[in-house]
């Protein structure tokens, strides 16, 4: 079965501060993992893949197949990141997505 | 439109009454899906379709049924409204099926509360 992890409901940082947000899957495959973004009265929004090794807002994410982790980086954060953050697995179910808990960011000033 | 259009924005229903939700998509993506978010559990799949004709179950199928008549059109049906379906619902649409797929693009989402 897939599964996706999101440990953590809230996650809150001050402003410059080093950000990490912790996503750990369950899936005996090869994955593909996401992170998606919901900001305040917004739709959600692909926010980047793993397969695509790309930084988007300045946020990253390794896969690590063998913690079976793809936690979400940023050296420093702004108010502006602060969201609703989901990870995403697409594995068995093909193009289907599962979604983990969600994590709310919260960046003060 | 532009992208994925839902509607309504906004609902409160009766417990018993029958509601569609509406999906639109300009984009000629093969594959939609309904998602329902709800806090501390994310969003999980209702039903989906990989192409126009098509549906499957998702996670949750239960009081939800949908159709797919056409490439642009995933409306989404509560036969009778039950209070645990209140609940933020999204549509999507995507690439897909299969893999290597480019993620989602979302609609905006309908508030649905059943009283």
């Amino acid at each position: 079965a897939q599964r996706v992890t999101q440990p953590e409901k809230l996650l809150s940082v001050f402003k410059g501060a080093p950000v990490e947000l912790k996503c750990n899957y369950s899936y005996s495959g090869s994955p593909e993992l996401f992170w998606y973004v919901q900001y305040s009265r917004q739709r959600l929004q692909l926010l980047l893949r793993h397969i695509s090794r790309e930084s988007i807002k300045g946020f990253t994410a390794d896969l690590n197949k063998g913690e079976t982790s793809f936690h979400l980086k940023k050296p420093f954060a702004q108010e502006e990141d602060s969201a609703m953050y989901y990870c995403a697995l697409s594995g068995e179910y093909g193009n289907k997505l599962v979604f983990g808990a969600g994590t709310i960011l919260r960046v003060k000033s | 439109i532009a992208g994925i259009t839902q509607a309504p924005t906004s609902q409160i229903l009766a417990a018993g009454r029958r509601m569609t939700l509406r999906c639109t998509q300009d984009m000629r993506h093969n594959a939609m899906y309904w998602y329902r978010q709800d806090l501390g559990l994310g969003l999980r799949l209702i039903h989906y379709s990989n192409t126009a004709g098509t549906t499957g179950k998702g996670e949750v199928p239960d009081g939800y049924s949908v159709s797919r008549a056409n490439t642009d059109d995933f409306p989404l049906t509560l036969a009778s409204a039950v209070p645990s379906q209140t609940s933020v619902y999204f549509c999507a649409s995507s690439d897909g099926p299969g893999r290597g797929n480019y993620g989602y693009t979302f609609g905006s989402g309908t508030r649905l509360t059943v009283v």
